[in-house]
């Protein structure tokens, strides 16, 4: 079983456009975040929610708008998409905002054309 | 504002040979660190976690150890296999603003030639 999963694994898409990436667990872990790694692998922080609250958002721009409906989902909506924010975009989860391993998805590989 | 950094950036080994992967970081506070791999166009693999009040974690052929004081880890790789090609990061955990973020490094990329 996956411990972390995220859909769509590609997604090639046109400037402008909007597109969602949805990430679940099931370790039962409180603790779900979004990082983005950029052409030079390296990884950032965006977002992180604790039991479905908000608890880190980095200087990200407010047309990334993360949604948890449940602590084992978090889902990253994208508006008016930008060459830009190609990338790959990775789930995470943790037992608790301040322990546990962090476990990661697979990444989703977002490309703008 | 931590920093990670991670030493050398890529790596080129014969098989067999034990090395060496640094990683240093500039604010001590932290609750963790953990090691990763990643391979290409894929996820990260959890390899190794130390707790701030520990000085080592082994698996296997692997070892990490970590010096607070110094802000630095290091994960050693006992008798290199092909296998073990891929990226390293780590990922320091920090108390910074309450926030926990886990700060990672740039990642040494190991190349083990059969």
């Amino acid at each position: 079983d996956t411990a972390v999963s995220q859909t769509p694994k590609y997604l090639v898409t046109q400037m402008g456009n909007d597109k969602s990436i949805k990430c679940e667990q099931n370790l039962g872990h409180d603790t779900m975040y979004w990082y983005k790694q950029d052409s030079k692998k390296f990884l950032k922080i965006m977002f992180s929610y604790n039991n479905k609250e908000l608890i880190i958002n980095e200087t990200v721009p407010n047309r990334f708008s993360p949604k948890s409906p449940d602590k084992a989902h978090l889902n990253l909506h994208i508006n008016s998409l930008e060459l830009g924010d190609s990338a790959v975009y990775f789930c995470a989860s943790s037992r608790a905002a301040n322990t546990g391993e962090l476990f990661f998805g697979e990444g989703s590989r977002l490309t703008v054309l | 504002k931590q920093e990670v950094t991670q030493i050398p950036a890529a790596l080129s080994v014969p098989e067999g040979e034990n090395l060496v992967l640094n990683c240093s970081f500039t604010d001590s506070a932290i609750y963790n660190l953990q090691w990763f791999r990643q391979d290409p166009g894929k996820g990260l693999t959890s390899l190794l976690l130390i707790q701030s009040s520990q000085r080592e974690q082994t698996s296997g052929r692997l070892n990490a150890s970590l010096d607070k004081s110094s802000g630095r880890s290091t994960l050693y790789i006992a008798a290199s296999q092909p296998g073990d090609s891929a990226t390293y990061l780590c990922a320091v955990r920090g108390t910074a603003s309450g926030t926990y973020k886990y700060i990672f490094g740039t990642g040494t990329r190991l190349k083990v030639l059969a």
